[in-house]
């Protein structure tokens, strides 16, 4: 079985702009989360999507958003990217909650 | 609100000692409890959960882990250090109300010396 995907891998982008990150969770997941990982802050809880639905979130800004599409397919979207926005972003899936949630390899956002 | 606590940003072993790493948590209802190991440029892997029953949990690489609930600890333990080892370890918790949100603690740096 095909694990959780992301992408792109890397992405670099300037103050200011927006980018859309992608995640494709294991084939019959029905939840995938989204985090954010910093030197500084660590691994910090961004959203969590389930059928469609945002069923629960971070402490995040509105700039954060996400959705997630009827084959589960998710999407975050970071608008007006700040300096700090500049992170590993990690989307994990799970068959449903509450159960173990596996990890995608990340997509590496530099903001310059 | 939950919150967990690793004890050490950094841990050296030497090749075939014993490794073990701390890990306390706080949380106002039953936890679900998660080691994950990060290897450099990659996404989390879990190495074994406690959820309900046994409360000692092996997981993959020869790891393991005891839930003590007296002393709200979840410490992972690995009888001989391998080389291959050498990673980020993150334990988590989240609620059994059903919440998929997992609150982690800061990481512990493990560092195998041959």
């Amino acid at each position: 079985k095909a694990g959780v995907t992301q992408t792109p891998r890397y992405l670099i982008k300037t103050r200011g702009q927006q980018v859309t990150l992608s995640c494709s969770p294991i084939s019959g997941h029905r939840s995938v989360s989204w985090y954010q990982q910093t030197p500084g802050q660590g691994l910090q809880f961004l959203f969590e999507y389930f059928s469609e639905t945002q069923r629960n979130k971070g402490n995040f800004p509105g700039r954060f958003s996400g959705r997630q599409f009827s084959n589960s397919r998710s999407e975050m979207n970071v608008s007006t990217l700040e300096l700090g926005d500049s992170a590993l972003y990690l989307c994990a899936s799970s068959l449903a909650a509450p159960d173990t949630q596996y990890f995608g390899p990340g997509t590496r956002l530099t903001v310059l | 609100a939950q919150s967990v606590t690793q004890l050490g940003s950094h841990v050296s072993v030497s090749e075939g000692a014993l490794v073990l790493l701390r890990c306390n948590y706080s949380s106002s209802v039953p936890p679900y409890l998660f080691w994950y190991v990060q290897y450099p440029n990659q996404g989390l892997q879990l190495l074994l959960k406690y959820t309900t029953g046994a409360t000692l949990v092996k997981g993959i690489n020869g790891f393991e882990a005891e839930f003590k609930k007296s002393e709200t600890s979840f410490h992972l333990t690995k009888p001989s250090a391998h080389m291959s080892d050498a990673a980020e370890y993150f334990c988590a918790v989240s609620d059994q109300g059903g919440s998929e949100k997992l609150v982690f603690g800061k990481g512990t740096k493990l560092t195998v010396n041959p």
